[in-house]
């Protein structure tokens, strides 16, 4: 079955480090999203990208980076610039036009300790 | 720009209970509407969707209609279930797709 799948699910990060979350689709999809969620939150775009090997900045990309060297994959590096990295973080994918909305992975809650 | 904005929760229903969440929305040409559930700990799974003014979607007993006129999208549900409890998002996308616009979300909880 097709799908988007994060990896891993949960991951503890000590203060200073930097940590890489995975996304990884088999939906032949040609975007991909990285969206962070706060408790009782909505959710806000960090960055996504339209085609391999370009991706444009969302609203809150300040403390993180992210790559699209292969179609299926957009991996997001939150960095020790983020100042405050604890958060659920929601993957999605979707075709570049048309209505079929978003697919979203499992998510990866992240915890600074 | 684009906007969503949907009824601030938490709702808290019995079961069997009618089920109405508002969602109203901002947008230049014709976006198309969505309702995204999550249950906790999880991602988001699309519930239903519609594209035009005046198109229902349906799905899992849950409905809403694109109400071009009113600007809005409410979700309704004749007979809410405790399976039913989970954080409601209501979305907006224009054609091009990378500007998926969420609102807040809508916590309900049903209790039996």
């Amino acid at each position: 079955d097709g799908g988007i799948t994060q990896s891993p699910k949960y991951l503890f990060r000590k203060e200073g480090q930097n940590v890489t979350l995975s996304c990884e689709q088999n939906l032949n999809h040609d975007a991909m999203y990285w969206y962070r969620q706060d408790p009782g939150q909505g959710l806000r775009l960090i960055y996504y990208s339209q085609i391999v090997n370009d991706f444009q900045k969302g609203d809150i990309a300040e403390g993180y980076s992210v790559s699209r060297e292969k179609k299926e994959s957009f991996p997001l590096t939150v960095t020790s610039a983020q100042k405050n990295p604890t958060a659920f973080y929601l993957c999605a994918s979707s075709i570049d036009r048309g209505p079929d909305g978003y697919t979203f992975g499992s998510g990866t809650r992240l915890t600074v300790v | 720009g684009n906007s969503v904005t949907q009824m601030e929760g938490p709702v808290t229903l019995s079961e069997e209970a009618f089920l109405t969440i508002n969602c109203t929305y901002t947008a230049t040409g014709y976006p198309s509407l969505f309702w995204y559930v999550q249950y906790p700990g999880e991602g988001l799974q699309l519930l239903l969707k519609a594209t035009k003014a005046d198109d229902k979607g349906s799905n899992k007993g849950f409905e809403a209609t694109y109400r071009k006129e009113t600007t809005s999208f409410h979700l309704e549900k004749g007979s809410v279930q405790v399976s039913d409890s989970a954080v409601y998002f209501c979305a907006l996308a224009g054609y091009n797709n990378n500007d998926m616009r969420f609102g807040a979300g809508t916590r309900l909880t049903v209790k039996p």
